[in-house]
């Protein structure tokens, strides 16, 4: 299996414009998260889908933060408009367990917002 | 505020040494406590994971000590390798539920 797949790995934008994050789960696993992984804030749980239902989404910052996950091989995440704070990589996982224990994490992307 | 705090912030140990991290947590709820390893560049990977009716867990070199009635657990690395040199986050959860990650720990281990 390619384990997470995320795309693109490193993402540079500038402030205002419209960015979209890209992930395809193991396949088999039902949950997926999106995580946001800063200096200063660690990883943080963003958003949780099980069965392509989103379950959790307590952790997007702000209404500039939407998540999809339209079927079982594919979510994004997309930021609109970009703001320079949202610098950060941005990890997808998915996991065959409800909830996300024993998750497995994709590369992740790097994004800077200038 | 972080559920589960970790230290220390980064440690240093000499090739063959013990490198021992401690993660503490407030919610006796958390009935799962996994440990991940990240290497720069990469996602964090899952390293062990113990649940709260054993005290001890051992996979290879490394070992996972929990203690229920401190609320604390810890991760030990037995004849730390060069290769061990990465960042490792604590974390719980309860009910297989919503992972919270301790702050992270870089371990540098020196040959």
């Amino acid at each position: 299996d390619a384990g997470v797949i995320q795309s693109p790995r490193h993402e540079v934008t500038e402030m205002g414009q419209e960015v979209t994050l890209r992930c395809k789960p193991i396949s088999g696993h039902n949950s997926l998260f999106w995580y946001r992984q800063t200096m200063m804030r660690g990883l943080e749980l963003l958003i949780y889908f099980n069965n392509n239902v989103p379950i959790d989404d307590s952790g997007m910052p702000e209404d500039r933060f939407s998540a999809k996950m339209p079927n079982a091989s594919f979510s994004t995440l997309k930021i609109q408009p970009s703001e320079p704070r949202d610098s950060a990589v941005y990890f997808c996982a998915s996991s065959v367990r409800v909830g996300g224990t024993e998750a497995f994490f994709g590369q992740g992307t790097r994004l800077t917002v200038v | 505020q972080q559920q589960v705090k970790q230290s220390p912030q980064s440690l240093i140990v000499q090739k063959g040494g013990i490198s021992i991290i401690n993660c503490a947590y407030e919610n006796t709820a958390f009935d799962y406590f996994p440990w991940y390893q990240q290497f720069p560049g990469k996602g964090p990977a899952l390293l062990i994971a113990i649940r709260p009716d054993v005290s001890e867990k051992k996979e290879g070199r490394f070992t996972i000590s929990f203690n229920k009635s401190a609320k604390q657990f810890s991760l030990h690395i037995m004849d730390s390798q060069p290769g061990d040199s990465a960042t490792y986050f604590c974390a719980a959860s309860m009910s297989d539920y919503k992972l919270s990650f301790g702050a992270g720990t870089t371990v540098t281990v020196r040959a």
